[in-house]
């Protein structure tokens, strides 16, 4: 595709309940990162890939959390048993390979009621 | 570990004008650099990467500097415009160990018309 796209743009969800991100990215690239952005804390790191396999996942900020990638593309990020601390803009980036320019999606904004 | 300091934190300039932003990093061991602009409520835009053996890079009006030993990088703006005004942020990654990238906190930047 032309850019990174993410869905859905907007999740709202009650506490408790689990959901899923979804991240397609630019077509050929091999490397895909997950982060989030909080109000007041900034943009932070929650996991990378590179093809289908996650060399580091230490953003991961607890089990409840989990991402996998399939083919090469497509990943998902999974939230299981939703806090409101959870509720953030999730932001997905790809790029050629690890280190080179990331090219971001427009990010899903969760809220978690 | 890694922190990453962006000052000012706002800044308000006319039109026309040449400008600086700051960032500093603590940890001079880096893999790269990249300077990226988030418009609001948008996704992130790659502006310019810096590898750790280089010194500059230039894009277009913007030019952007690295010194490893001070842990400094800025992102020079020449003859500012309006559509200039963005969250400017710089994102640094460690040489080894890792291929999770640092956010500095950003600077909010208005060019006035």
């Amino acid at each position: 595709g032309a850019g990174v796209s993410q869905s859905p743009s907007n999740k709202v969800t009650e506490k408790g309940k689990d959901v899923e991100l979804r991240c397609d990215p630019i077509s050929g690239h091999t490397a895909l990162y997950w982060y989030r952005q909080s109000l007041g804390q900034g943009l932070e790191f929650l996991i990378y890939f590179q093809g289908n396999s996650a060399p580091d996942k230490s953003g991961l900020p607890s089990d409840r959390f989990s991402a996998e990638r399939t083919g090469g593309s497509v990943s998902t990020l999974t939230i299981q048993r939703t806090q409101q601390e959870d509720s953030a803009v999730y932001l997905c980036a790809s790029s050629r390979g690890g280190g080179e320019t990331q090219y971001f999606g427009p990010g899903t904004r969760l809220l978690v009621l | 570990k890694q922190e990453v300091t962006q000052i000012p934190a706002a800044l308000s300039v006319p039109e026309g004008e040449n400008l600086v932003l700051n960032c500093s990093f603590t940890d001079s061991a880096i893999y790269n650099l990249q300077w990226f602009r988030q418009d609001p409520g948008k996704g992130l835009t790659s502006l310019l990467l810096i590898q750790s053996s280089q010194r500059e890079q230039t894009s277009g009006r913007l030019n952007a500097s690295l010194d490893k030993s001070s842990g400094r990088s800025t992102l020079y703006i020449a003859a500012s415009q309006p559509g200039d005004s963005a969250t400017y942020l710089c994102a640094v990654r460690r040489s080894s160990g890792t291929y999770k990238y640092i956010f500095g906190t950003g600077t909010r930047l208005k060019v006035l018309a």
